[in-house]
């Protein structure tokens, strides 16, 4: 089955411990992208990456860093988490190039104490 | 970052009846997208459209790409109780430093009284 995954689905962690959150699709996507969805913000892009070894902020990239050193895997790590980073976090990817169409993971639900 | 202005933010409504929501741009677009998110889920392609005026449908529901190419429209016709969720618009805006990038509207939030 085509899809995009994201491991964890729920995380509680503490302020200043280091995690990835990871994300992985089977669809053979050039371009992936890390957003953000908090209650009355929407969805906010944090970095993009159009292929492998080629990533870019988003709107939101502070606090955050990603890598693509594989097409089918884009991990987000947050080096030293803050409550401010408490969200729901999505990974989607696209084909790339005209296709524009992104396909969205399940999500992962962080909380930062 | 830029924003589409989808509209309404929210509505409720009764099973049977129809709901039409929308998103504009102040900037010209060349794809416009439609998703579904269900309560702590992730955001489910509905309908994506290509060119100016082009009309599509997938089951009970239909969206149209304006002539403008400056706004969007979906439609759903005798809403059932599991459309609820919330509507989102998205699009690319065609310029060179975007690149595979979508605009995001806030969403509308729909509910169903069975």
């Amino acid at each position: 089955e085509a899809q995009v995954t994201q491991n964890p689905r729920y995380l509680i962690t503490v302020t200043g411990k280091k995690l990835t959150v990871t994300c992985s699709q089977n669809m053979n996507h050039e371009y992936m992208s890390w957003y953000r969805q908090d209650p009355g913000l929407g969805l906010r892009q944090i970095y993009y990456s159009m292929n492998v070894e080629v990533t870019d902020k988003g709107d939101v990239p502070e606090g955050y860093k990603v890598s693509r050193k594989e097409k089918r895997n884009f991990p987000l790590i947050l080096e030293s988490p803050s409550p401010n980073q408490t969200s729901l976090y999505f990974c989607a990817s696209s084909l790339g190039g005209l296709h524009y169409e992104q396909y969205f993971g399940p999500g992962t639900r962080l909380t930062v104490t | 970052g830029q924003q589409l202005n989808q509209s309404p933010q929210s509505m409720f409504i009764q099973e049977g009846e129809d709901v039409s929501m929308n998103c504009t741009s102040s900037s010209i677009f060349n794809t416009w997208l439609w998703y579904k998110q269900d309560p702590g889920e992730g955001p489910v392609l509905l309908i994506a459209l290509y060119k100016a005026g082009e009309l599509t449908s997938n089951g009970r529901l239909t969206a149209q790409f304006g002539i403008t190419r400056k706004d969007s429209f979906l439609n759903i016709s005798a809403s059932i109780p599991s459309d609820v969720g919330i509507y989102f618009c998205a699009g690319h805006d065609n310029y060179g430093g975007s690149q595979g990038n979508l605009i995001f509207g806030k969403g509308t939030k729909l509910s169903v009284k069975p």
